[in-house]
């Protein structure tokens, strides 16, 4: 089955600085990759999605880049902010199925230094 | 617009007591529907999903079961609750389909003693 590695575990930025945080799956049919962002306490809540059509998507600060020969996408994020501060996970589905399951990576704890 | 509700927001239960969590979504017909857990500054485990009434799938096994009696409700529920249950149960859903954003309800946070 699919599998998604998530790295770093932990990263820790200067506000304003830029953070990147990488994910790999191993499954080729994958292609649906949401990244989601977990405040303390909260709900994981959607930040930005690609799809396998699309190399690269942009939200004001955030965009995610996906590679598919290599099987690997990442989050960028550009001048974080303090409230950028939260757990992010990224995740993979694969089509051809009414289930849409999401394999999420383990996450990766970013802490933006004021 | 689509809303998902969680009840309880956190719950206390003594170890060997039964557990009932029910998730209920506006807004949409038919959603697909899933229970994840959460360990404590750990990463979504999916517990169970479903596509329609009455049907489930079952991705760990565990004591835990969930039921679909509605389209849009679904419960999580146990007849013992173990230690090892403690967690932030968190549901979820989505548009019928693959390839298909999943929105997280607020959760249930939930301690066993």
């Amino acid at each position: 089955g699919e599998n998604v590695e998530q790295h770093p575990s932990t990263l820790s930025v200067q506000e304003g600085d830029s953070a990147v945080i990488k994910c790999t799956y191993s499954d080729s049919a994958s292609n649906y990759f949401p990244w989601y962002k977990q405040e303390l306490g909260k709900r994981p809540q959607l930040i930005i999605d690609i799809r396998s059509n699309v190399g690269e998507k942009k939200d004001q600060r955030i965009a995610v880049t996906l590679n598919k020969t290599a099987k690997h996408f990442s989050l960028h994020i550009t001048e974080t902010q303090p409230e950028d501060s939260a757990v992010y996970f990224c995740a993979a589905s694969k089509g051809g199925g009414a289930t849409n399951k999401l394999i999420f990576g383990t996450g990766t704890l970013l802490a933006v230094q004021p | 617009s689509q809303t998902i509700h969680q009840w309880p927001a956190t719950l206390v239960q003594p170890v060997g007591s039964p557990l009932s969590l029910e998730c209920t979504v506006e807004g949409t017909s038919n959603p697909n529907l899933y229970w994840y857990r959460q360990a404590a500054g750990r990463g979504l485990q999916l517990l169970f999903y479903s596509v329609g009434i009455g049907q489930i799938s079952s991705e760990v096994p565990q004591n835990l079961s969930a039921s679909r009696p509605q389209d849009r409700q679904f419960i999580l529920s146990s007849k013992k609750l173990l230690l090892s249950d403690s967690g932030f149960y968190l549901c979820a859903w989505s548009v019928s389909g693959a390839g298909e954003t999943q929105y997280f309800g607020p959760g249930t946070r939930l301690l066993v003693l």
